[in-house]
């Protein structure tokens, strides 16, 4: 069945650049999603790309794409304590259902 | 902006009791979504809508009901509350898989 996997903690100094990294098994994803959800409060959609895309760049954030290996990450350049949060990875197959798989989370805490 | 609201930020109920958890979305999406996320296990899809009076179980439904009698509303309801119900509630509606979550609500089953 589907899976997305995502490693569960990130530790990054205020001012690096920070790397989440997820993996899918479903080769048939057409959406891949990165979500953000601050303490206390729901998802909020970061950014997503689709399958036929290898990278999306909105500010600070890039997303890359590697199809062949299912890897999905996202860089946040010039991380910020406001970045501290959980970030999930999401993929959907797209169709009338756009259900999403999510992963567990990934909580990233950006040291001052 | 889209907005989707849920009734309450925090609610305590007893065992045994029926609990009811709103959702509302104000941008006429025909689909909306209850998760429960707890520390560990990431966001479990409880039931979705496609549409009114539509519902399909997701992954974890035991225990829970839903009702959707108007597009904007979705509610999720607890028949008889057990304390391995207390967990975060997330509502979410969606447009071609970009999900829009409320706030939640943070449940716990004394």
């Amino acid at each position: 069945g589907e899976d997305v996997e995502q490693s569960l903690f990130l530790s990054v100094r205020e001012g690096d650049s920070s790397v989440i990294n997820c993996t899918y098994t479903d080769s048939s994803s057409t959406y891949l999603y990165w979500y953000k959800q601050e303490p206390g409060a729901g998802l909020q959609l970061l950014t997503y790309i689709f399958s036929n895309m290898d990278m999306k760049q909105d500010q600070r954030l890039t997303v890359l794409l590697n199809k062949k290996d299912k890897h999905l990450s996202l860089r946040i350049a010039d991380t910020q304590t406001g970045d501290s949060a959980i970030y999930f990875c999401a993929e959907s197959m797209g169709g009338g259902s756009y259900i999403p798989t999510f992963g567990r989370g990934t909580s990233l805490i950006v040291h001052p | 902006d889209v907005k989707v609201t849920q009734s309450s930020r925090y609610l305590v109920k007893r065992t045994g009791e029926k609990v009811f958890l709103e959702c509302v979305q104000d941008m006429d999406h025909e689909n909306m979504f209850w998760y429960r996320q707890d520390p560990g296990l990431g966001l479990r899809l409880i039931y979705f809508s496609y549409d009114v009076k539509m519902k399909e179980k997701g992954d974890i439904p035991e225990g829970y009901s839903v009702s959707r009698e108007k597009k904007e509303r979705f509610s999720l309801i607890l028949e008889s509350a057990s304390t391995n119900q207390t967990s975060m509630y997330l509502c979410a509606s969606s447009f071609r898989g970009e999900q829009y979550f409320g706030p939640g609500t943070r449940l716990t089953v004394t």
